[in-house]
């Protein structure tokens, strides 16, 4: 059974500092990953999709690499402002299908 | 291009009340899958629809059902409400490669 953790489940940051977050999963036969991040009471944006086939993509001030064979990915977001502060969910693919299996979530404050 | 939606936004029931929450996903997906958000649970996979078929469901029980017609629109029905289902229901669409776009979500409170 894939099970997805997320660590640290908080963290606060000065803004500016460039940060990571990480995202196990427990069974490497996935299909993709996918990041998402998620404002109080409102839906997910999703930030980044990483097929299995990749290593890492890019968005803007956003990185995200994936090691499969490790069952690990990172989030790092670089030059962190106060509109980072969310809640950021890892959600991992098991196969050709919508089914994701979510991880807690890590949630992030970036003070001015 | 219009993003998912989901209507209600906000629905207030009682207990043993049954309810219907309805999603529209981005024009041209045809894969919608429904998830709860509790903060004691995290986000649980509900069930998945693809072309008017149930591809994938959860561990939850049968009170949780859905639908999908033919335009993949979806709704998912509670039946028999209890005060444990009150949560945050989402709703995503997929592109091809399966990347999810989720909904605003529908905000359930069960008295």
């Amino acid at each position: 059974k894939q099970e997805v953790t997320q660590i640290p489940a908080a963290l606060s940051v000065p803004e500016g500092e460039n940060l990571v977050l990480n995202c196990s999963f427990t069974d490497s036969a996935i299909y993709n990953l996918q990041w998402f991040r998620q404002d109080p009471g409102k839906g997910l944006t999703s930030l980044l999709l990483i097929q299995s086939s990749q290593r890492e993509q890019t968005s803007g001030r956003l990185n995200a690499s994936l090691d499969k064979s490790s069952g690990r990915s990172t989030l790092y977001i670089a030059a962190s402002q106060p509109g980072d502060s969310a809640t950021y969910l890892c959600a991992v693919s098991s196969g050709n299908t919508g089914k994701l299996i979510f991880g807690q979530g890590t949630t992030l404050q970036v003070k001015p | 291009k219009a993003g998912v939606t989901q209507t209600p936004r906000y629905l207030i029931k009682t207990r043993g009340q049954q309810v219907t929450l309805s999603c529209s996903p981005i024009s041209g997906h045809r894969s919608v899958s429904w998830y709860q958000q509790t903060p004691g649970q995290g986000l649980q996979f509900l069930f998945e629809y693809f072309s008017e078929t149930q591809r994938n469901k959860g561990n939850f029980p049968g009170r949780f059902s859905g639908r999908q017609f033919s335009n993949s629109r979806s709704e998912m029905n509670v039946s028999t409400l209890e005060l444990g289902d009150s949560a945050l229901y989402l709703c995503a669409s997929s592109s091809s490669y399966y990347e999810q776009y989720f909904g605003p979500g529908t905000r359930l409170t069960v008295t």
